[in-house]
């Protein structure tokens, strides 16, 4: 069954160090996502992806943050100078293009630990 | 504003009896409801949906979920519970009228399930 993949599993950084989370959607998805969920939290969306560009982003997703689809399989979350608070779980996640509510699916995570 | 509410941190339920994890949402326009699980370490796991038609979804494990317009939930049940369905499970809503098609998440519930 196909599955969204992600690297790495874990990712420790010194805070204001550039860090890239990567992220291999599933092959036929058209809509990508990064998600992120703070130790003991809810899930927050952060960004939408689609055709090459930012459909949808949160407060969250400041000037820090950038989206790249830098080939045809994979997505990255580029956070270029880390602060203690993004340390998180961040979830990438792909979709198909459907009429109404296709679901999700999402990868196994990234831990980001910012020291 | 969309929103989810999972009103139990914690469900604890003996194996073998019923169920019921509740969810209550907010959104403007139609909503697009769904429901996913979380293993420790692992990432969202999607089990069930409803976009129209039935109120009653049936959905992965023998997860199954009610859709009650009038008072905004979506609850999710199984018949039988079994140890192995413990975990931290998630509500989770898109508005019909957002194109980005972002999910807001309730804050979860973890279940117990004991022998």
């Amino acid at each position: 069954e196909p599955e969204v993949t992600q690297t790495p599993s874990h990712q420790v950084t010194q805070m204001g160090q550039e860090v890239i989370l990567r992220c291999v959607p599933i092959s036929n998805h058209l809509y990508f996502y990064w998600y992120r969920q703070i130790l003991g939290q809810k899930v927050e969306f952060l960004v939408s992806f689609y055709n090459n560009e930012i459909s949808e982003k949160s407060e969250i997703f400041d000037d820090q943050f950038s989206v790249e689809r830098p080939d045809g399989s994979n997505f990255t979350l580029k956070i270029r100078s880390t602060k203690l608070e993004d340390s998180a779980m961040y979830f990438c996640a792909s979709s198909e293009i459907l009429a109404g509510g296709p679901e999700q699916f999402f990868g196994p995570g990234t831990r980001l630990t910012v020291l | 504003a969309q929103s989810v509410a999972q009103p139990e941190d914690q469900v604890n339920v003996a194996e073998g009896n019923p169920l019921t994890v509740k969810c209550t949402y907010s959104v403007s326009g139609n909503p697009y409801l769904f429901w996913y699980v979380q293993y420790p370490n692992r990432g969202l796991q999607f089990l069930l949906k409803y976009i129209t038609g039935d109120n009653l979804v049936k959905g992965s494990y023998g997860f199954e979920a009610e859709f009650n317009k009038s008072q905004t939930s979506f609850h999710l049940k199984k018949p039988s519970a079994l140890v192995s369905d413990s975990a931290l499970y998630f509500c989770a809503v898109r508005d019909g009228m957002d194109s980005s098609y972002k999910l807001i998440f309730g804050s979860g519930t973890r279940l117990l399930v004991r022998p």
